[in-house]
């Protein structure tokens, strides 16, 4: 049964450490997404890859967050220094995209993160 | 994207079938319906999709009415870890390759508690 993995899967930190989150698309998958998720804003889309290129981060605050793909295994999440804002569950999802047709994301279980 | 209306909440008895419904009745000819669930702390689960047929995978049943302004997703034996929140969602069948057209948008969903 094929999934999306995360590590860690609870992360505490101190406000101003860096921390890294990462992500292992289902295998043979395409594109990826990180998504965080809070009470008060629900899902946001903060970056999504399609064959390891970034095509859209809009959503992440640039001055902190980083999003890359060392490889196709593999998605990192950086935040670099963290801020008790960042409190969320981040979210990595894959799919398969072909041409312009819709692809169907396939979430992994999250990071739950709290700086304190 | 059409816009969904879900109930906020149903109950369902543990090995009955639960049906839960969905109205999109602005939803346009390209546009599918995706069905996710989020178990509490989890990551959303994508459970099925349609455009205009039926259909039937290992988890559920969808089926859209014939004008396709509303859709019903079975259970068809509902067990305890089956209580989750259920999402309904329209989505275009092509999308861009942009941040706005890739994220996902959950409305408020249906939560679903199967009773023992």
């Amino acid at each position: 049964d094929a999934r999306v993995t995360q590590t860690p899967r609870h992360k505490v930190t101190e406000m101003g450490q860096e921390v890294t989150m990462r992500c292992q698309p289902i295998l043979g998958h395409n594109t990826v997404f990180w998504y965080r998720q809070t009470m008060m804003q629900g899902l946001e889309l903060l970056a999504y890859f399609r064959n390891r290129a970034p095509l859209d981060d809009s959503g992440m605050p640039k001055d902190r967050f980083s999003a890359e793909m060392p490889d196709a295994t593999l998605a990192t999440l950086k935040i670099q220094p963290s801020e008790p804002r960042d409190s969320a569950v981040y979210f990595c999802a894959s799919g398969i995209k072909q041409g312009a047709l819709t692809d169907t994301q396939y979430f992994g279980p999250g990071t739950r993160l709290t700086v304190l | 994207d059409a816009k969904t209306t879900q109930p906020p909440s149903m109950d369902c008895a543990e090995g009955r079938a639960a049906n839960l419904p969905c109205n999109h009745s602005t939803i346009s000819g390209n546009e599918y319906v995706y069905w996710y669930r989020q178990i509490h702390s989890q990551g959303p689960q994508y459970i099925i999709h349609g455009l205009k047929n039926n259909e039937t995978n290992e988890m559920a049943s969808l089926i859209i009415t014939e004008d396709r302004k509303s859709s019903t997703l079975i259970l068809p034996h509902a067990t305890l870890r089956d209580t989750a929140v259920y999402y309904c969602i329209v989505r275009p069948t092509r999308q861009m390759d942009s941040g706005s057209a890739r994220q996902l948008t959950f409305g408020s969903g249906t939560q679903l508690t199967v009773l023992p």
